[in-house]
């Protein structure tokens, strides 16, 4: 079984609809990532969570909300998809001693219409 | 503002054969390096890193190279095979307001023919 999971793996809405995307993790790691992936642009931080009390933003927050219902949920929501929110969207999880190897998961790519 | 900066889009290289894949970056605060491969229609997975102490590592076929002066790194698969082709991610990791975060490069996809 993978160790980090999302769902869906693929979705397709209409502008102004509200979507929440999931992870979840069996690694037991406290820290959670949301990253989304761009053509020419690589992996960019949205939110990151080190414990189910803290939620942080990265450098693309606006537009995006997050939920950390346990340590091993973390959710992420567009409240009012738009078109440039197309994107795929990555989960990802670290330890508190290698912060730096991060686990994905497989991904979701959203379609905004 | 791309800290981390990837130039070539994709490479292709001949199996058995050297690949090396190249990254720079401009943030001197940044303390560890990292490289992840991306299959399709799966997430990156942590390849090999290293420390801004360091010049080398190697694991394997995988080596590492930094050149700090240069703010540049890069790396050497030797012998390439065929599922070596994939995305390659730079990745450098700095503290920032108590939090460790990594910047990715663009990405590099690398095709190795038979």
């Amino acid at each position: 079984d993978a160790d980090v999971t999302q769902t869906p793996r693929n979705r397709i809405t209409k502008t102004g609809k509200r979507i929440m995307l999931e992870c979840s993790q069996t690694k037991g790691h406290d820290r959670m990532y949301w990253y989304r992936q761009d053509p020419g642009l690589g992996l960019r931080l949205i939110y990151y969570s080190f414990d189910v009390k803290d939620i942080n933003k990265g450098e693309i927050s606006d537009g995006y909300s997050v939920s950390r219902q346990a340590q091993a949920k973390f959710s992420l929501s567009l409240e009012s998809a738009i078109p440039n929110q197309t994107a795929l969207y990555f989960c990802a999880t670290s330890d508190l001693l290698r912060g730096h190897e991060q686990f994905f998961g497989p991904g979701t790519r959203l379609t905004v219409l | 503002d791309q800290q981390v900066k990837q130039n070539s889009p994709s490479l292709s290289v001949q199996e058995g054969r050297i690949s090396i894949l190249n990254c720079d970056y401009t943030n001197s605060m940044f303390d560890y390096f990292l490289w992840y491969k991306k299959y399709p229609a799966e997430g990156p997975t942590f390849l090999i890193s290293i420390s801004s102490i360091k010049d080398k590592n190697e694991d394997g076929r995988f080596t590492v190279f930094l050149n700090k002066s240069a703010k540049h790194l890069s790396l050497h698969i030797v012998p390439s095979q065929p599922g070596d082709s994939a995305v390659y991610f730079c990745a450098a990791k700095r503290i920032i307001q108590g939090a460790q975060k990594l910047v990715f490069g663009q990405g590099t996809r690398l095709t190795i023919n038979p």
